[in-house]
């Protein structure tokens, strides 16, 4: 079993539309979670930082981390046309180190 | 916000060429970084923990002689992959922690395509 599981998709949805992104994880020392935003050939962007579980929310965006289900998701509210890129769930905990998911490709079309 | 530069964007030779990518992080200090490298559809991988003022930290399955390091300052670490080969091509992203100590979130470049032909 690999450390973090995410969905590559891709995942389709019209503009406007709520969309749920999720990654699993089976190590218990992972105490802090993010998400980043990677558009095509550029580095992630950093969207979402968490380290409780819980819901964060910041704008359109919301993060939500059930440690006891070692289970995040990030939620995208009215998605929009430029919210479409890759979404990489990564967490760490114990070292500087980050493990990452491999990305759900997600395209909103207008 | 955390700003972390990555030089160059592209880069493309012949085979047998070393190429060297910068990594600097504009308004903070990392005394630690960290060199990825994504092939297309994949997750990142990472390769190496740059440490600043003492030797860099390879992941397993890393050639360190073939992917140098030197963290010669707290903004700039160097990647330099030396005599690149075809199978060398890939996108390196390099990325720095804006704090101290564990738990703290990742800012990355965006990125360098190395091709070698």
């Amino acid at each position: 079993q690999k450390e973090v599981e995410q969905d590559p998709g891709p995942l389709s949805v019209p503009e406007g539309a709520i969309v749920s992104l999720n990654c699993t994880y089976s190590n218990s020392a992972f105490q802090y979670f993010m998400w980043y935003r990677q558009y095509s050939r550029k580095g992630p962007e950093l969207l979402m930082y968490t380290y409780s579980s819980g819901n964060k929310e910041d704008g359109r965006f919301t993060a939500q981390v059930d440690k006891s289900s070692k289970y995040i998701s990030l939620f995208i509210r009215d998605s929009q046309p430029s919210d479409s890129a890759t979404y990489l769930c990564a967490m760490g905990g114990g070292s500087e180190k980050l493990v990452f998911g491999k990305g759900t490709k997600l395209t909103v079309n207008p | 916000g955390a700003v972390v530069s990555q030089h160059p964007s592209r880069v493309i030779c012949k085979s047998g060429t070393s190429v060297k990518i910068e990594c600097r992080s504009l308004d903070f200090q990392a005394t630690t970084m960290f060199w990825y490298r994504q092939f297309p559809k994949q997750s990142l991988m990472l390769m190496a923990t740059s440490n600043e003022g003492s030797k860099a930290t390879y992941e397993q399955g890393v050639e360190k002689d073939k992917f140098l390091i030197n963290h010669a300052s707290l903004t700039l670490s160097t990647l330099t992959v030396t005599s690149a080969h075809p199978e060398d091509s890939s996108f390196y992203i390099c990325s720095a922690p804006s704090g101290q100590g564990i738990n703290q979130p990742q800012h990355f470049g965006d990125g360098t395509r190395l091709s070698i032909l």
